[in-house]
């Protein structure tokens, strides 16, 4: 497996609370991205980073801010949790453009 | 109308069946095609990679593109029990110096013995 953690795995939180999940990485790959996975819609984008303190906005943007102050971490903040933001989330990295992502294990979060 | 469209299935097969899953697309500006394999409570894996149209092989699986119908498919041949999971295509065009690609909902595939 390539060398992605993500943390927490699991987590239960109360609506308006911040919640934040943290992607970590050991292959020095310059792309990182954060997706979420629900029935009916697949993976969609929320963030992604192209490099130390730069980020752009996916698909789904809105109510996630994220974070890259050194290469191998990559956060993504719920400022105030809703329960649509119930689901599970997927970190990714890729090496360069149009190469293989290599994806975490997830993280389940709800929000109630 | 998404850009991706995927049947989610489920597809329930017998092993050793040759299975055909399949996604169409909009955006005639896809050249990357890729099919991920999704265990449960697992992250994606990738499967196979293509660019623009033609066959790839790898073993028992074969992964097709005609970008002339806006149409692909991923074959596995001799299906196992082990290849019970959710697979996502996704696709991609050069755009802003990264990889950002779209991906289907995923079709789950059932392989019983």
């Amino acid at each position: 497996d390539a060398g992605i953690t993500q943390s927490p795995r699991h987590k239960v939180t109360e609506t308006g609370t911040p919640v934040t999940l943290r992607c970590h990485q050991t292959e020095n790959h310059r792309y990182m991205y954060w997706y979420r996975q629900d029935p009916g819609h697949g993976l969609r984008l929320i963030h992604y980073s192209y490099g130390v303190k730069d980020t752009d906005k996916g698909e789904v943007s809105d109510g996630y801010s994220v974070s890259r102050s050194k290469t191998e971490d990559f956060l993504l903040t719920l400022e105030s949790a809703t329960s649509s933001q119930t689901s599970v989330y997927f970190c990714a990295i890729s090496e360069e453009m149009n190469t293989e992502a290599f994806f975490g294990q997830g993280t389940r979060l709800t929000v109630v | 109308q998404k850009e991706v469209e995927q049947d989610p299935g489920p597809l329930s097969v017998p092993e050793g069946a040759i299975v055909s899953l399949n996604c169409t697309y909009s955006n005639s500006a896809f050249q990357y095609f890729m099919w991920y394999r999704q265990y449960s409570r697992k992250g994606p894996e990738l499967l196979m990679y293509t660019y623009s149209s033609g066959n790839k092989e790898d073993g028992r699986f074969t992964a097709q593109v005609d970008k002339s119908s806006k149409y692909i498919s991923l074959f596995i041949r001799d299906s196992q029990p082990s290849d019970s999971a959710t697979y996502l295509c996704a696709m991609s065009e050069r755009a802003g110096g990264s990889y950002i690609p779209t991906f289907g909902r995923g079709t789950s595939l059932i392989v019983h013995p």
